[in-house]
């Protein structure tokens, strides 16, 4: 059974850091690109980042860019998200999801920015 | 960015009735379309690939269809469970880009 577990989240300080991450499990992760895709408190889905299988490509929001840094550690089945700087408008649930079209999420983990 | 425009925004149905919801891409996405149903509190989960392909596991009244800059979602026949918000993603390329969603209520 394909599992995305994702953890990290918590409540930070504007300007401040989190690092978010995903254990997989029940597929050949090695095999998926990976995404974080995120949502705001009673808003739609925003696209955040996403990885190649390799780690060789990567592709970030225009929101997030320069700020937040997505990793992959094929040999632990996971996926990371460094955040840094973050703002009150990051404040989201953020959900990890393989492929392209994301087919299996994550349960999502809570980011809350504020002072 | 491509921009993806949902509609309608909400809409108000019964048990039974046929839904349809529509995504006009803001350029040529071919059919690199999917369509999501997420339920309050709950992970998105893929109802529709490629346009009209049914991810495997999805009842079959859920049915896809377009490609180019318009698309369709259309619930067959409206089950309870299936009151929810549902969003179109556009994969075509970066940044990938949601619908702002579709709220599908009780009549």
């Amino acid at each position: 059974e394909v599992q995305l577990v994702d953890s990290g989240g918590g409540l930070v300080k504007p300007g401040g850091s989190l690092r978010l991450s995903c254990a997989a499990s029940g597929f050949t992760f090695v095999s998926y690109n990976m995404n974080w895709v995120r949502q705001a408190p009673g808003k739609g889905l925003e696209w955040v980042s996403s990885i190649s299988s390799s780690g060789s490509y990567i592709f970030y929001a225009d929101s997030v860019k320069g700020r937040f840094t997505i990793s992959r550690d094929n040999a632990k089945n996971s996926l990371f998200l460094q955040m840094n700087s973050l703002r009150a408008d990051d404040t989201a649930v953020y959900y990890c999801a393989r492929s392209l079209p994301p087919d299996y999420w994550g349960q999502g983990t809570l980011v809350t920015v504020s002072s | 960015a491509i921009q993806m425009t949902q509609s309608p925004s909400s809409l108000s149905a019964s048990v039974g009735d046929r839904v349809t919801i529509t995504c006009r891409a803001s350029q040529d996405i071919r059919n690199d379309l999917g369509w999501y149903q997420q339920r309050p509190g709950k992970a998105p989960k893929l109802l529709i690939y490629a346009a009209s392909s049914l991810e495997s596991g999805v009842p079959s009244i859920f049915s896809g269809s377009g490609s180019g800059t318009d698309f369709t979602l259309t619930i067959s026949s409206l089950q309870p469970e299936d009151f929810a918000t549902y969003y179109c993603l556009q994969y075509y390329n970066y940044p990938q880009t949601f619908g702002q969603g579709t709220k599908v209520e009780v009549k």
